[in-house]
This record gives structure tokens, C-alpha cells and sequence, in this order.
């Protein structure tokens, strides 16, 4: 099944950095999505960017899609403790499904 | 607004026992899946559903069922409990079809056979 591809796997950055991280995916797709889960939680969207779209902005959080080399990036900018977690793409696969990458682990050191 | 609710939490079962996980949204979505979570491997769907009586398989079917009876429920049902279904289960809803829509998940329940 398609599936979108986080790198890194793992990241720890110094609290007020931003944080960058990568998604790759293999056939085309119409939209991508990120979602952060928070330890013993429950995944949360966090935007979703369709195929027209290049760029999109939510509060600290920018993601961009590149439908010619198939991949998206999550930044954070100003990083705070409380965004330790792990971030997930999720890419369409036929019409009613979504598949989830394996996740990067990002780190805030206070 | 409750949101998916999940139950139980965390269950502990032997092998070849049956147990049902509960999955409940309040949201009025069509859409409804569950994946299972397990180190280094990402979420796996393992059934979803498009709509009140409307089931189909995901990636890992196998050992599991679901229906979907009311919008409201969609429960999760291991018929013989295996050491390998060891996993965290998600429940998820989405107001639109799964691929073109944001996934509301609820907490989870962590489930261990031994």
C-alpha cells in the first residue's frame, strides 16, 4: 500500500529552534496531511495541504508539498517543550483510505 | 463534546480468548476506522466504514471484525486472541471520505495477549 516515508526518524533540538522534517511518498495524490501524537495519546490533525497548494501556514507550523519530487516538509518554528512528540505524514490511498508513515520523534531540550 | 471515545483503556486477555473494543463518536461522521499501532511499523487500517451497515477490510484484516449498526458505534472484535494482536488500537472518524479528510482519533487502548 502507498505509503509516505518520515524523515528523520529522530530529532532533538534545543528549546526556541525550529524544527524541520521531512515526508516522501510514492504515487501522486491529491492531498497530505500531518498529525502530532503526544505519548499514551490519540494522533491530532494538524493540516492538511492539498496538490494545488505549495504552502500552508498554522500558527507556528509551516508545511510545504512538492508534487514533482513527491515529498512535503513540517517546520516549526520557535519550538517549545510542549511540542515534543511524534509527527506523522498520512497520504490518501484509493478513495476512502489514509495510510500513515512510521513517524519522526521529535525532542524539545529545555 | 466527548469527541471517538475508546474502552476500555488498557486489556490484558489469553490466547484464544474474544474480546470486543468500544469506539463511539459524537461528532456524526460517515467515516469510521481502526488501525493498530505498533513500534517502528507506523498506524495500520485494519477495517473502516463509509457509512451505517457499510463495512470493508483495511491492510490487516485478518483476525479481526467490525460492524457498523448504528453512525454512531463501530466496535472491534477479536474472535481468538493472538500473542502477535499485541498492539495499541486506534479508533478514528472523519466527517468526509478518510483520504480527503481530517482524522478525529480518540485515545486508545493498549491490549497485550499472552
Amino acid at each position: 500500500s502507498q505509503q509516505g516515508e518520515e524523515d528523520p526518524q529522530a530529532l532533538s533540538i534545543q528549546e526556541g529552534e525550529n524544527a524541520t522534517m521531512n515526508c516522501s511518498y510514492k504515487t501522486s495524490i491529491n492531498n497530505l496531511q500531518w498529525y502530532r501524537q503526544n505519548s499514551g495519546r490519540g494522533l491530532v490533525h494538524l493540516i492538511l495541504i492539498r496538490s494545488n497548494e505549495r504552502e500552508k501556514h498554522s500558527g507556528r507550523l509551516r508545511v510545504t508539498l512538492d508534487t514533482s519530487k513527491k515529498s512535503s516538509s513540517l517546520l516549526i518554528t520557535a519550538s517549545r517543550a510542549a511540542d515534543t512528540a511524534s509527527y506523522f505524514c498520512a497520504t490518501p490511498f484509493g478513495n476512502e483510505k489514509l495510510t500513515f508513515g512510521t513517524g519522526t520523534r521529535l525532542t524539545i531540550i529545555p | 463534546n466527548a469527541g471517538v471515545t475508546q474502552t476500555p483503556k488498557f486489556q490484558v486477555l489469553k490466547t484464544g480468548q474474544s474480546m470486543t473494543l468500544q469506539c463511539a463518536q459524537d461528532m456524526n461522521h460517515e467515516y469510521m476506522s481502526w488501525y493498530r499501532q505498533d513500534p517502528g511499523m507506523g498506524l495500520r487500517l485494519i477495517h473502516y466504514s463509509v457509512g451505517a451497515g457499510i463495512t470493508d477490510q483495511g491492510e490487516v484484516p485478518n483476525g479481526y471484525n467490525v460492524s457498523r449498526s448504528t453512525t454512531e458505534d463501530f466496535p472491534l472484535r477479536l474472535l481468538s486472541a493472538a500473542p502477535s494482536q499485541t498492539s495499541v488500537y486506534f479508533c478514528a472518524s472523519s466527517a468526509h471520505r478518510e483520504g480527503d479528510s481530517p482524522l478525529h482519533f480518540g485515545n486508545g487502548t493498549r491490549l497485550t495477549v499472552t
